[in-house]
Order: C-alpha cells, then sequence, then structure tokens
C-alpha cells in the first residue's frame, strides 16, 4: 500500500501559470481533502470531496478548482497562480464517515510562486 | 465557528524533560480530537486520536493525552522527550463539519536539545 501519493513534490510557477496537483490514494477511501500549510497558520482546508463526484468548498477556497476524477484521483488545479498560492499543500483521504474521520496525509508539494 | 487553539508556537526542552502541549477547541457538542505530529520534511502523521471511552487516550512513541470536556481541553503529554521528538505538533477537532472535516490548531514546535 503506498497510501498517500502526490505529484509533484516540488514546483515553482511564475505569476499568472497555471498548473495542477496530483493526488491519489490506494486505501478506498470515500472522501479526499486538500489543505495548504503556511507557518504559523497550521493546516487550512482548501476544498474537499466526501465521495466521488461531489465536491466542496473549504475554508480558503478562492484561486483554486479541484476535480474528483474517480474514487483514486482528487486534483487541485492553480488556473492563474499568484505569490500568496506559494506554500506547502497536502492531500489526504479520510476513513468513516462524517463523525468519525481520521485522516492519512500525503507528502505534500512544496510550490513557490515568484 | 469551531476553532483550536495551541498554547504555545514553540517549545525547547532537553532530553529527558516532561511535556505538555496545551490545546483547546470551541465546540459544545460531540467532538473527536486528534494530535498529528510532523517530522522535519515530512507529512503529517497520526499521534492518538479521541473518540469516545476512556478520556485518557495512548499514542504512538510514549505519548499521551487527557480530554477534559469541562474544560474543552486535549492536552498532550510525554514524560521524557528524545531528541527524535523534535517535531511539529498539530492539534485537531472534528465536531459537527458537514463533512467531517478537521479544524487544525496552529502548530507547536517542539525542539529537543541533547
Amino acid at each position: 500500500n503506498a497510501g498517500v501519493t502526490q505529484t509533484p513534490k516540488f514546483q515553482v510557477l511564475k505569476t499568472g501559470q497555471s498548473m495542477t496537483l496530483q493526488c491519489a490514494q490506494d486505501m478506498n477511501h470515500n472522501s479526499m481533502y486538500w489543505y495548504r500549510q503556511d507557518p504559523g497558520m497550521g493546516l487550512r482546508l482548501i476544498y474537499y470531496s466526501a465521495s466521488e463526484g461531489t465536491t466542496d468548498k473549504g475554508e480558503v477556497p478562492n484561486g483554486y478548482n479541484v476535480s474528483r476524477l474517480n474514487k483514486r484521483e482528487f486534483s487541485l488545479r492553480l488556473e492563474s497562480a499568484a505569490p500568496s498560492q506559494t506554500s506547502v499543500y497536502f492531500c489526504a483521504s479520510g476513513v468513516g464517515d462524517r463523525s468519525y474521520n481520521e485522516q492519512f496525509f500525503g507528502p505534500g508539494t512544496r510550490l513557490t510562486v515568484l | 465557528a469551531q476553532s483550536v487553539s495551541q498554547h504555545n508556537h514553540h517549545v525547547i526542552l532537553s532530553e529527558a524533560a516532561s511535556l505538555e502541549l496545551g490545546c483547546n477547541y470551541s465546540y459544545g457538542g460531540t467532538v473527536n480530537l486528534f494530535w498529528y505530529v510532523q517530522y522535519p520534511g515530512q507529512h503529517l502523521q497520526l499521534l492518538l486520536k479521541y473518540f469516545s471511552g476512556d478520556p485518557l487516550v495512548k499514542g504512538i512513541k510514549g505519548f499521551e493525552a487527557e480530554f477534559i470536556k469541562s474544560k474543552f481541553s486535549f492536552n498532550l503529554r510525554k514524560p521524557s522527550v528524545q531528541w527524535s521528538d523534535t517535531a511539529e505538533y498539530f492539534c485537531a477537532v472534528n465536531g459537527g463539519g458537514s463533512q467531517g472535516n478537521l479544524i487544525f490548531g496552529k502548530g507547536t514546535k517542539l525542539s529537543v536539545k541533547p
């Protein structure tokens, strides 16, 4: 079991460029999540997908879009990158229903926007 | 809205010292509580979790946490820290969210001096 995998590990973009961060899980989990981690801010939820075919906004969705391609894959897209989106991005997948949600995290993508 | 407060931004200890990291949350209903650890350059890993039952929860690597409902607290403890415990520690709460979303505290960085 690879768990949660993310690509790429590192990325440098120029302002205005677009890119897609990929995430896949092999644990047959229904829910998947995208977070960003900034120094002193903890993790903040960008978007989540409770199940295949559904996506919802989290705390900080502006400037991002997501696609739940199938049960395994959940991608995050930056259409026009901005320096404020420089961050470490973590994907996670979740066990259980709404009340019991232990999450498993991927290794992260470190993104720098110049 | 729910929130999670971690009292200390950075804690510095010598090896063999005892550790207690504070975590308070704001939510009056049933909660599930988690402590995650992030070692330098790595992704988040679950240390321990509380869903119900005995409020004293034991996790991996000798960590434990106590849920005190009247104080809305879930403090993390370890009797004797090691250099390898140097990491960032995040408290997270899941309660009442629409799809089991975790709300994270801002994290406490622990540095253990050998």
